[in-house]
């Protein structure tokens, strides 16, 4: 079945630590984006990417790091400048990133914890 | 700028109740507008879209219609099913400049037997 994964979906972290949240799609999407989603808000962008080798911050990149080596694959790291990482992270792809009407596809989710 | 307005939950009905879920929109130029929904403890799943002004999308018995004269993308369901609970995100994807998708807060619905 094709699809969006993202692992693990539970993490807890130490302060001061840096870690990575896997996101792998087999659509064979072009564009793919990582959203994070805290408690009565909505999803907000924090970094995308409509080709490979290429990314675009998004609304709130600040503490957060991403690549894009291969179509497939788009991990995101949350660093230790991360001030208030506690969150629920997720993942999505869309065909293109220049379709107007493009539905974004999403993964599960990863969830977050600071210790 | 782009923004997405929804009514504020929780949304409580009891079964076979009527649903609507208000959403408005900030836009220039002329966006797609979204229904996505989130069951706990999952992503997101489009439910419907449309794409210009007067389009009605549906699905699984909901219906939006895209009004640009009100600048509004409401959601409703004729009879809600307990299935339904879910939390309901409106969005709108600009046709330029990035297309970014911008979300609503969500609104978040339950529904009793």
């Amino acid at each position: 079945d094709g699809g969006i994964t993202q692992s693990p979906k539970y993490l807890f972290r130490k302060e001061g630590q840096n870690v990575t949240l896997s996101c792998e799609q087999n659509l064979n999407h072009d564009a793919m984006y990582w959203y994070r989603q805290d408690p009565g808000q909505g999803l907000r962008l924090i970094y995308y990417s409509q080709i490979v080798n290429d990314f675009q911050k998004g609304d709130i990149a600040e503490g957060y790091s991403v690549s894009r080596e291969k179509k497939e694959s788009f991990p995101l790291t949350v660093t230790s400048a991360q001030k208030n990482p506690t969150a629920f992270y997720l993942c999505a792809s869309s065909i293109d990133g220049t379709s107007g009407s493009g539905e974004l596809f999403f993964g599960e989710g990863s969830r977050l914890t600071v210790l | 700028g782009n923004s997405v307005t929804q009514m504020e939950g929780p949304v409580t009905l009891s079964e076979e109740a009527f649903l609507t879920i208000n959403c408005t929109y900030t836009a220039t130029g002329y966006p797609s507008l979204f229904w996505y929904v989130q069951y706990p403890g999952e992503g997101l799943q489009l439910l419907l879209k449309a794409t210009k002004a007067d389009d009605k999308g549906s699905n699984k018995g909901f219906e939006a219609t895209y009004r640009k004269e009100t600048t509004s993308f409401h959601l409703e369901k004729g009879s809600v099913q307990v299935s339904d609970s879910a939390v309901y995100f409106c969005a709108l994807r600009r046709n330029t400049g990035g297309f970014k998708t911008i979300f609503g807060a969500g609104t978040r619905l339950f529904v009793k037997a």
